[in-house]
């Protein structure tokens, strides 16, 4: 079954500082791939997905991920962080049959002035 | 409507007590998800929809929960005799694609289920 890691439980960026959140995948085949960022209280959006084709995925708000399968990873990226990206992120795996999607534990995000 | 709708927002229940907790998907999407999320965690499969019928119920923790969606639309999660390890954020999302992992998913805002 498919797995999904997130090392940092909490990091903190100051605004207009670069940002990258490490996720980890564990499958066996290629996967499909996601990000979702959560405000307190809200639900889930998505940010970004991979499927196939180019490993380097745009999405929404300026975010950006790097599929990599000999690391097995799909870190997402920010040249310049806002305030207003504080939120939980999650990053998310599902197989190529089945519906469900495993989601990690999430990375919480605080930008500092 | 605009977005995927879920009410009530916030239910608490004394342990033991039946709850139904309610999902309206995005006008026209076929697929209908719910998901767990305990506090600190990520959101955890429950079941899946397409239309009316329920494809995937293998994450139902218990034979207590129980999921319906009888006309393809509006979906209900019920959880009878609740108990304290119920209580989570539950997460309905909806999607306009037919099955697979690989479906976009459009979230509520959740019901946060308190059992004291």
């Amino acid at each position: 079954a498919q797995s999904v890691t997130q090392p940092d439980i909490h990091i903190t960026v100051s605004e207009g500082a670069s940002l990258e959140l490490r996720c980890n995948y564990s499958y066996g085949a290629t996967p499909y791939l996601f990000w979702y960022v959560q405000s307190p209280g809200q639900g889930l959006q998505l940010l970004l997905k991979y499927f196939s084709g180019d490993t380097l995925v745009q999405g929404i708000k300026g975010f950006e991920a790097e599929f990599k399968r000999s690391q097995s990873s799909f870190n997402l990226r920010k040249p310049s962080v806002h305030w207003s990206d504080a939120a939980e992120y999650f990053c998310a795996v599902g197989a190529n049959s089945g519906y469900a999607l495993n989601f990690g534990k999430g990375t919480s995000l605080l930008v500092t002035p | 409507g605009a977005g995927v709708s879920q009410s009530p927002r916030y239910k608490v229940a004394k342990r033991g007590q039946d709850v139904a907790l309610r999902c309206d998907p995005i006008s026209g999407h076929v697929s209908l998800f719910w998901y767990q999320q305990a506090l600190g965690q990520g959101p955890e499969f429950l079941t899946y929809f397409q239309n009316e019928a329920q494809l995937d119920k293998s994450g139902l923790p218990s034979d207590r929960f129980f999921a319906e969606r009888p006309e393809g639309s509006v979906s209900t999660l019920k959880i009878q005799r609740t108990q304290q390890e119920d209580s989570a954020v539950y997460l309905c999302a909806s999607s306009f694609q037919a099955g697979g992992a690989n479906s976009p998913l459009h979230f509520g805002n959740g019901t946060r289920l308190t059992v004291t």
